[in-house]
């Protein structure tokens, strides 16, 4: 099974710094990677697929990058509506990264 | 528009079975994956299995193997996952995700929410 690691587990920010979020794979994945934010009480939303393809509707500051086992989440300039736990998902097995949580 | 609905919250004893549903609409059932994660209680997110609601045919997470059983009714646009031989540890959100047509969940259920308690 393909394990996803997330780093780190929890960051400290502030409105409008950049934030970059790390997830690497055990094995390579090509570029089968989704990352989803997450609020307390909610369903996951899907915000990036493929890597580095934004879903229809979410803000151009998040981004994504990678390929293989490497791969990059950035917020461009955190928002209050940004504060929540982010995911990342591989799509070979559909294993999930342990999240990592963006607090304040 | 697309939604996920799924059945509400239960309240199962250790070896019990629980069956969750999931009712989608808003678009054609049988062309899209249906797949199924749980989240523990403070917990990450957790790949259960899916099914091709077109064929039925399944695919299980090594850790469910044997425990879980994802079944679909096309008549009524609904799928269903059962788990059985439940633990306290198997005290979790359900959530049903949709599938394609490009990588990554798009839609989500709700979540329903299922206890584990002697």
């Amino acid at each position: 099974d393909i394990q996803m690691t997330q780093s780190p587990s929890t960051l400290s920010a502030s409105v409008g710094d950049r934030v970059t979020i790390t997830c690497r794979a055990s094995q390579s994945i090509r570029t089968w990677l989704a990352w989803y934010q997450q609020k307390p009480g909610k369903a996951p939303k899907l915000l990036i697929y493929k890597a580095s393809n934004l879903e229809s509707g979410v803000p151009s500051r998040f981004s994504g990058s990678g390929s293989g086992t490497e791969f990059t989440l950035t917020i461009r300039s955190l928002q209050p509506d940004d504060f929540a736990t982010y995911y990342c998902q591989q799509y070979n097995s559909y294993s999930f990264g342990g999240g990592t949580k963006v607090e304040i | 528009q697309v939604q996920l609905v799924q059945s509400g919250t239960e309240v199962k004893k250790p070896g019990a079975s629980v069956k969750v549903s999931c009712k989608a609409s808003g678009y054609t059932f049988t062309v899209y994956y249906l797949h199924w994660v749980r989240q523990a209680p403070g917990q990450g997110l957790e790949w259960m299995g899916h099914i091709n609601p077109n064929s039925g045919d399944t695919k299980y997470a090594q850790t469910f193997q044997g425990r879980v059983t994802l079944t679909r009714d096309t008549s009524i646009s609904t799928a269903y996952m059962e788990l059985n031989s439940l633990k306290s540890d198997d005290t979790a959100v359900y959530f049903c995700a949709r599938g394609g047509p490009l990588p990554g969940f798009g839609y989500w259920g709700q979540g329903a929410l299922v206890t584990v308690s002697s």
